[in-house]
């Protein structure tokens, strides 16, 4: 099953925080974040594991929440070069292939 | 010195006609993987092999042939050529089959087939 992702797009200001939602019906044994601007390939963000742990690089952090099969992706002081469409890609357990969100588009404006 | 390449970028055909995308990766990753996303952005999983074994078939019509001759290289080769085949073809690949866990995909540039 596809995860659902939440909000379907949103738009920020400069310096402003957002957090994007992935869900699944199903249990998970990691969420893979990946960030696609216009144009281009989906490039890899971060990866969490079941067990709650929460990760960050720089301003970028994610958690998972085993018991709801849910991620959320915090972008916090937003930058112009945050905009972009974010996908969360889910690995069920026994699984060997990511099932990816429709993704969240991201616009940062000045 | 890129990781994930595929050729060609842009490739633009008549209907019925068929054509073949290649996807190469230096990583030394055993696994690569084939995916179409559509107009909406929509990336669906088509193939994967790991050394060379196909692992992942999802339910693709079977115009659709991935060919891998060696871990590093997995092409895909379409037969009959439909407008709705009109999509932009991702390939990726990963360390292992993802079950450990720092392994993810790393996505090749992509190419824009347009079917006329």
């Amino acid at each position: 099953q596809q995860p659902v992702q939440s909000p379907q797009a949103v738009i920020l200001r400069e310096g402003e925080d957002a957090v994007i939602n992935c869900s699944s019906s199903k249990a998970l044994y990691s969420v893979h974040w990946y960030r696609q601007k216009h144009g281009e390939a989906p490039v890899f963000l971060m990866i969490l594991l079941k067990g709650g742990e929460q990760k960050g690089h720089e301003k970028i952090s994610a958690s998972f929440n085993e018991k709801k099969q849910q991620s959320s992706l915090y972008l916090t002081a937003s930058q112009l070069s945050y905009s972009g469409t974010y996908f969360c890609g889910t690995l069920g357990a026994g699984s060997y292939q990511l099932t990816f969100g429709k993704g969240t588009k991201l616009s940062v404006i000045p | 010195d890129t990781a994930v390449s595929q050729t060609p970028k842009y490739l633009v055909t008549q209907m019925g006609n068929d054509k073949s995308i290649k996807c190469e990766q230096n990583l030394g990753h055993d696994t690569m993987y084939w995916y179409k996303q559509d107009s909406k952005k929509f990336l669906k999983i088509m193939f994967s092999y790991n050394n060379k074994e196909l692992i992942i078939n999802e339910t693709v019509p079977n115009r659709f042939s991935p060919k891998s001759p060696d871990k590093a290289h997995l092409n895909l080769h379409i037969n009959s050529l439909e407008l709705g085949d009109s999509a932009v073809y991702f390939c990726a690949s990963s360390h292992g089959r993802l079950l450990s866990g720092t392994d993810t995909q790393y996505f090749g540039p992509g190419t824009r087939l347009t079917v006329l």
